[in-house]
């Protein structure tokens, strides 16, 4: 399984965007990056996933780059509810969805 | 439809009980998981179904017992459990056990050990 990176900590202001950073410099060449997150007393939520290339949607977008060695998670527009831990996640050929230790973001407002 | 229901929220029981912890989804998913989750840890992995046949066990005690009895019900069947297995416990579905699915969580069962 490919191994990732990410900072324990990020704080951002209340509608100022966030970048989350991973590193996963192993990753396999039909690996997917997928990103969850985790509110307070809440399970995982899916954000996004990707491959190769950007992929948007109405929560975030995902940025990865072009060797695929790194991606970068951008929140627009961050709000108080995007307070969670944000988890960076390589898909596996045995299927298996492994959690890292993830990053806490906390938003000010 | 988008949601994994589990049951109960709560769960108190001693290591010499038996009880089990239920997951369901209507969402038409075949694949449905459960993962253990300490406090402040990421979720950990324990098991996996795929169309009601058990895919993946990620060498969990046998104290543990998964059962999935049809494509929308998955429960997990606790007895003698150890205060260290005090966590909370999600389970998650799928469309399919595949590298790109998207997996929706329940918001899970807090068990504690006494």
């Amino acid at each position: 399984d490919a191994k990732t990176t990410q900072p324990n900590s990020m704080e951002s202001n209340e509608e100022e965007p966030v970048h989350l950073p991973c590193n996963h410099s192993t990753i396999s060449g039909t690996d997917y990056i997928h990103w969850y997150r985790q509110l307070p007393s809440q399970g995982p939520e899916y954000v996004i996933h990707g491959l190769t290339s950007n992929v948007n949607n109405r929560m975030a977008s995902l940025a990865i780059a072009e060797d695929r060695k790194s991606s970068t998670l951008i929140l627009h527009r961050a709000t108080l509810r995007d307070a969670a831990v944000y988890y960076c996640i390589p898909s596996s050929r045995d299927y298996k969805l492994s959690f890292g230790a993830g990053t806490t973001v906390t938003v000010r407002a | 439809d988008t949601e994994v229901t589990q049951t109960p929220k709560h769960l108190v029981m001693g290591m010499t009980n038996k009880k089990s912890l239920k997951c369901e989804q209507h969402m038409g998913h075949r694949a449905m998981y459960w993962y253990k989750q300490k406090a402040k840890k990421p979720p950990e992995l324990m098991f996996v179904y795929s169309y009601e046949k058990l895919s993946i066990n990620e060498s969990v005690p046998s104290r543990f017992s998964p059962e999935c009895p049809n494509s929308s019900l998955l429960n997990l069947h606790l007895h003698a459990l150890q205060p260290e297995d005090s966590a909370l416990y999600l389970c998650a579905s799928s469309q399919l056990l595949a590298t790109n699915e998207k997996l929706f969580f329940g918001s899970g069962t807090q068990l504690s050990v006494l």
